[in-house]
């Protein structure tokens, strides 16, 4: 299984809003409404932010939104905090019992 | 409330082999899939195994033959039984809860595992 591909980093300005783009295939993001994102700060285990491509845990704030077109999902945060500074992974099943990860986007809030 | 603890990393040889544990407490082990994930340093996040009720495993083809997952639902604890281990095997492996398969909602802490002689 081949890892999804997301940016190396992307950043914004407090209040900005940016997007994390995953690409997969169409034997994972594109054939699967189940795709994940975590966030990861440094030294710290990931924590779930969206599954199932646009739902959010409790206690996420609803600045945090995905989305997805054909093989490519989408992490948009809206309204940039300092804490948002992190590293934001993608996932998607990718059939039988299997889950594939991105390379991981690191976020750099200005 | 929900915690899983990892123990068993350590600096192994290549050609060593290393038994990872991941104590599950608020939930049994039993009733979820559960799995092994791997970051090596630097790098993303890479799915290894899968085990559910025991009698269903899957495995990346980068661990398949090498690695084994198992449970002790006496101990309500999963196990990773690492061998032939090689110097790409150098990750944090982290204890993941999935949910029906598909996501991993709650993560362990991690334990470091460094193979180099």
């Amino acid at each position: 299984q081949s890892a999804l591909t997301q940016p190396p980093s992307v950043s914004g300005s407090p209040g900005q809003s940016v997007t994390i783009s995953c690409t997969g295939t169409s034997s994972d993001v594109g054939g699967y409404n189940y795709v994940s994102w975590y966030q990861q700060h440094p030294g710290k285990a990931p924590k779930l932010m969206i599954y199932d491509v646009n739902k959010r845990p409790s206690g996420v704030p609803d600045r945090f939104s995905g989305s997805k077109s054909g093989n490519t999902a989408s992490l948009t945060i809206s309204g940039l905090q300092a804490e948002d500074e992190a590293d934001y992974s993608c996932c998607s099943y990718a059939g039988r019992y299997t889950l594939v990860f991105g390379g991981g986007t690191k976020l750099t809030v200005l | 409330e929900v915690q899983l603890v990892e123990s068993g990393g350590g600096l192994i040889q290549p050609g060593g082999s290393l038994r990872l544990s991941c104590a599950v407490s608020g939930f049994t082990v039993s009733s979820r899939y559960m799995s092994w994930v791997r970051q090596a340093p630097g790098k993303g996040l890479e799915w290894l195994s899968l085990i559910y009720k025991s009698d269903i495993t899957d495995y990346a083809d980068s661990v398949k033959g090498r690695f084994t997952i198992t449970t002790d639902n006496s101990n309500n604890t999963m196990y990773l039984q690492m061998n032939s281990l090689r110097a790409e095997d150098t990750a944090i492996y982290y204890c993941a809860r999935e949910r029906g398969n598909t996501l991993v909602d709650f993560w362990g802490q991690g334990t470091l595992v460094t193979v180099s002689s």
